[in-house]
């Protein structure tokens, strides 16, 4: 069975920081990785998608990579901002279709 | 549709009532999943549609719950005789195919139990 881990579970940080989170999966045959971010009270938005062939993605402040062989992703937000304080989801499609979510680290940037 | 949208965005039912939960997904997306997310709980995966079936209904809680898809498009989640534990947000999402693409979700029913 997939088990997904984040961790942290919650990060403060000062504006300005960068901010690396992590994400580790137990059974590397996964389709693909995706990084989602929810606010509170709210829907989750897709930040990044990995397919199973690729090392990283990369979108503005945002960059992710994935390591299938050892199950792990780790998600970097450059130069953060108070508008990034929100919690980051991540989670894994293997066979089946259905996706295995993390915990999720929730993240605080100070101004 | 932009994107995927459900409705309501807030109930508050009674303890045995019935209740009736609606997601429109992007439209051409074939996939189709309800996810629950309990207060300080993780996602859970509830159940699966691709088209108008479902191969995978192994997240529903008990057999008060049950989903309905029709014309591969519009998808309802229904809670018979709500108990507080069901008490969650319930969340949507829609995929083109198996779910290889990428997941869009919806901005989820908050359903609140008393």
């Amino acid at each position: 069975k997939q088990e997904v881990t984040q961790i942290p579970a919650a990060l403060s940080v000062p504006e300005g920081e960068n901010l690396v989170l992590n994400c580790s999966f137990t059974d590397s045959a996964i389709y693909n990785l995706q990084w989602f971010r929810q606010d509170p009270g709210k829907g989750l938005t897709s930040l990044l998608l990995i397919q199973s062939s690729q090392r990283e993605q990369t979108s503005g402040r945002l960059n992710a990579s994935l390591d299938k062989s050892s199950g792990r992703s780790t998600l970097y937000i450059a130069a953060s901002q108070p508008g990034d304080s929100a919690t980051y989801l991540c989670a894994v499609q293997a066979a089946g279709n259905k996706l295995t979510f993390g915990g999720g680290t929730r993240v605080l940037v100070k101004p | 549709g932009a994107g995927v949208s459900q409705s309501p965005s807030n109930k508050v039912t009674e303890k045995g009532k019935d209740v009736e939960l609606r997601c429109d997904p992007i439209s051409g997306h074939t996939a189709l999943y309800w996810y629950r997310q309990s207060l300080g709980q993780g996602l859970e995966f509830l159940i699966y549609f691709q088209g108008n079936s479902a191969p995978d209904k192994s997240g529903l809680p008990s057999d008060r719950f049950s989903a309905e898809r029709t014309g591969g498009s519009v998808s309802t989640l229904t809670i018979q005789r709500t108990q507080q534990e069901d008490s969650a947000v319930y969340l949507c999402a829609s995929t083109p195919e198996g779910g290889r693409y990428g997941y869009t979700f919806g901005s989820g029913t908050r359903l609140t139990v008393v």
